[in-house]
């Protein structure tokens, strides 16, 4: 149980496109949604959190309207990157709370790996 | 400090038993996680613990809790090559906006054949 997707798996855009990341809860329904970004040999920078129905809550220094995130529903978010750039080039991963879930338990996504050309 | 601290590298021959171990920050931290990630892949639950436990034991896994030191480790006995990864501890952090998770930098583990 407590599985995670994302799609799609990688993805290669040109500079000053859009791109959109979905998470799926599979088996279970997440009330909150997390997006972490991951550099090379470092560790994850949450960079939002998302609770189903209202706004997602972004970490200090990350652009809201540069990372656009949709939490629909209980088993879906999204991530939009706007026009993209070389610099947004990273691994994105999710993560999702089960509603009524122990603790603060998250299950990640397989993660995505970006690339802007 | 704001930092969840652990040691970088660990390398094991297969076999042996790794340690690995994370101080952490918040006293207040109701639960402790340890995650595995390998090679590009997302984070796997390994396995958690209650801050008002000392020791948890799973299979292979065995969870060490210092609440005075905000110190945990993780040991991994008879450790395989498959266990080869990125190992992240985690604390669960209070926020206005409910609870967050904060990772250390992760721990490279290598097992040697």
């Amino acid at each position: 149980g407590a599985v995670v997707s994302q799609h799609p798996s990688w993805v290669i855009c040109k500079s000053g496109t859009s791109v959109k990341i979905e998470c799926r809860s599979l088996d279970f329904q997440a009330t909150t949604m997390f997006w972490y970004r991951q550099f090379p040999k470092q560790s994850l920078m949450l960079m939002a959190t998302s609770n189903e129905g209202s706004k997602a809550t972004y970490e200090q220094g990350v652009e809201k309207d540069k990372f656009l995130i949709n939490h629909a529903s209980l088993t879906l978010s999204t991530l939009t990157v706007t026009s993209a750039h070389p610099e947004d080039s990273s691994f994105y991963i999710c993560s999702a709370r089960e509603a009524g879930g122990f603790g603060d338990t998250q299950y990640f996504g397989p993660g995505t790996r970006l690339t802007v050309l | 400090g704001e930092d969840v601290e652990q040691s970088l590298f660990l390398s094991v021959r297969e076999g042996d038993s790794s340690v690995i171990n994370c101080t952490y920050t918040d006293s207040s931290s109701t639960y402790l996680y340890w995650y595995k990630q390998e090679p590009g892949a997302g984070l796997q639950l390994l396995t958690y613990i209650f801050s008002n436990m000392d020791m948890k034991q799973d299979q292979r896994l065995t969870v060490l809790l210092n609440k005075k030191d905000k110190h945990l480790s993780l040991r991994i006995a008879d450790t395989q090559t498959g266990d080869s990864a990125i190992y992240f501890c985690a604390e669960s952090r209070s926020m206005e906006y409910g609870n967050k998770l904060v990772f250390g930098a992760g721990t490279i583990l290598r097992v040697k054949s």
